[in-house]
């Protein structure tokens, strides 16, 4: 069965530093990967998305994150982060049984330090 | 164009209530899921529906029942609610075509006290 793992509930950055949010999945067949980000009290807001093709996926906010089939890896990163980029972050693969649902791993919280 | 958009934003009741919440597609979108989030957790996925009928379903009990109506639009229903029902609960829409991507709407907000 597919599924998502991120490593760390709780991730905590400077402003201006590297941000790295890692997330392994497995899955059976070719996987659709998709980085989500929530803000306090909001909806799920689509980041990025891994189908097919180019295995580095460059989405909103400067974010970015590279397919590893390899390791099983779909890691998201941030080149200098922002204040604003405080949030929680969910991974997830797309699975198909009859309907197409999302499975999401655990979540991280990215905390920016000043 | 027009978000996925649900109501009501938060809802407070009491074990053993029922309660609907609804969710309008984005424009063009036929197939709405819905999404349990409880607090510190990623969403379950609960149920899809695709032209009216449910078309799959995750690990969630009978009382968790759901409509979709001509215009794409649905409702989630639960009944004899429990504590563990309090939960942020998402709907999320797909286009026909854009098959792979999931549109999410800001949510609902349930308690049950």
């Amino acid at each position: 069965a597919q599924s998502v793992t991120q490593l760390g509930s709780h991730v905590s950055v400077s402003e201006g530093a590297l941000v790295l949010l890692r997330c392994n999945y497995s899955s059976s067949v070719p996987p659709y990967l998709f980085w989500y980000v929530q803000y306090p009290n909001q909806g799920l807001q689509l980041l990025l998305k891994y189908t097919t093709g180019a295995t580095l996926v460059k989405g909103i906010n400067g974010f970015e994150a590279e397919f590893k089939k390899s390791e099983t890896s779909f890691h998201l990163t941030k080149p200098s982060a922002h204040m604003s980029d405080a949030a929680e972050y969910f991974c997830a693969v797309s699975v198909t049984q009859g309907a197409q649902k999302l499975v999401f791993g655990q979540g991280t919280r990215l905390t920016i330090n000043p | 164009e027009t978000g996925v958009t649900q109501s009501p934003t938060h809802l407070i009741k009491t074990r053993g209530q029922q309660v609907t919440l609804r969710c309008s597609s984005q424009s063009g979108h036929n197939t709405v899921s819905w999404y349990q989030q409880a607090l510190g957790q990623g969403p379950q996925f609960i149920f899809q529906y695709y032209r009216e009928e449910e078309n799959g379903r995750g690990n969630f009990p009978p009382r968790f029942s759901g409509l979709q109506f001509p215009n794409y639009s649905s409702e989630l229903n639960v009944n004899a609610l429990e504590l563990d029902d309090s939960a942020l609960y998402l709907c999320a829409s797909r286009a026909p075509l854009l098959s792979n991507e999931q549109f999410f709407g800001p949510g609902t907000r349930l308690t049950v006290l």
